[in-house]
C-alpha cells in the first residue's frame, strides 16, 4: 500500500480482555516502531523492529504487552488482560533501514477500556 | 540515553508574526533531528530533518529548523504564522540506536 496501514482504527474492550492490534508498514521498510499518546500528549516509545535484529522491548510498560513481527512485514502489538488505564491511541511508524530517514506513521488505533 | 526536551508545553502567537517551537536533545555521537506535525484527529507528518551539513533546514509549509550543535538545540520556526499553522508538534531525535525518540510536544496556537 502507499502508507502504513493499522487496524482496527477504533477498538473498545472490556477490562481483563485480550486485545490485538496490527499494523501494516510501507513495502521494504525494514524499521518498524510502535508508540502510544494519551488524550493528544506526548509519543511514548514502546517497541522497535529492524531487520532481523533482535527487537528493542526497552519501552513495554509491562509483561502484558508483547509484539511480534512476522516475515519482516506485518507486526501485531498484543495486550494482555487490558487496564483502563491501556485507554490511549497506539501509533505504528515504518522507515526505510538507516539513521537518516525519516518514520512514516499510520493513523493509529484508538483503544478503549471500559 | 538518547533524549529530547520540549520546554514549552503550549506556544501562542498572533498570525503573521514569526514563530519558534524550541527543542534541545542528548545524543552520544552524531544526532539525526526530525519535526512532526499532528493536525486534530489526523496522523503524524513529517515535517523536516536535520542530517548533516547546513545548519538551516527548510521543510514542508513553510516550516524550517536550525540545529545549533553547541547548544544542543533544533528550534522550528516560521518567518510568518498562519492560523492553520495551530497543531501538535514533535521534536525527535535518532542516535546509534537507531531508535526513533520523541519529545513531549509543543501545542502551538496561532490566534487572527
Amino acid at each position: 500500500g502507499a502508507g502504513v496501514s493499522q487496524s482496527p482504527s477504533n477498538k473498545v474492550t472490556e477490562k481483563g480482555k485480550d486485545v490485538e492490534l496490527r499494523c501494516d508498514p510501507i513495502s521494504g521498510h525494514t524499521a518498524l516502531y510502535w508508540y502510544r499518546q494519551s488524550l493528544g500528549q506526548g509519543l511514548e516509545f514502546l517497541i522497535y523492529f529492524q531487520g532481523n535484529s533482535a527487537p528493542d522491548k526497552s519501552g513495554l510498560p509491562s509483561d502484558r504487552f508483547s509484539a511480534e513481527r512476522t516475515g519482516g512485514s506485518v507486526s501485531t502489538l498484543t495486550i494482555q488482560r487490558t487496564q483502563q488505564e491501556d485507554s490511549a491511541v497506539y501509533l505504528c511508524a515504518s522507515s526505510s533501514p538507516g539513521q537518516i530517514y525519516e518514520a512514516f506513521f499510520g493513523q493509529g488505533t484508538r483503544l478503549t477500556v471500559v | 540515553a538518547q533524549s529530547v526536551a520540549q520546554p514549552e508545553d503550549q506556544v501562542n502567537v498572533a498570525e503573521g508574526n514569526p514563530l519558534t517551537v524550541k527543542c534541545t536533545y542528548s545524543v552520544s555521537g552524531n544526532p539525526y533531528l526530525f519535526w512532526y506535525v499532528q493536525y486534530p484527529n489526523r496522523g503524524l507528518q513529517f515535517l523536516l530533518k536535520y542530517i548533516t551539513g547546513d545548519n538551516l533546514v527548510k521543510g514542508s509549509y513553510g516550516f524550517e529548523a536550525e540545529f545549533n550543535k553547541s547548544q544542543t538545540s533544533f528550534h522550528l520556526k516560521k518567518p510568518s504564522a498562519l492560523v492553520s499553522d495551530s497543531a501538535l508538534y514533535f521534536c525527535a531525535v535518532r542516535a546509534h540506536t537507531d531508535k526513533l525518540i520523541f519529545g513531549t510536544g509543543t501545542r502551538l496556537q496561532v490566534f487572527p
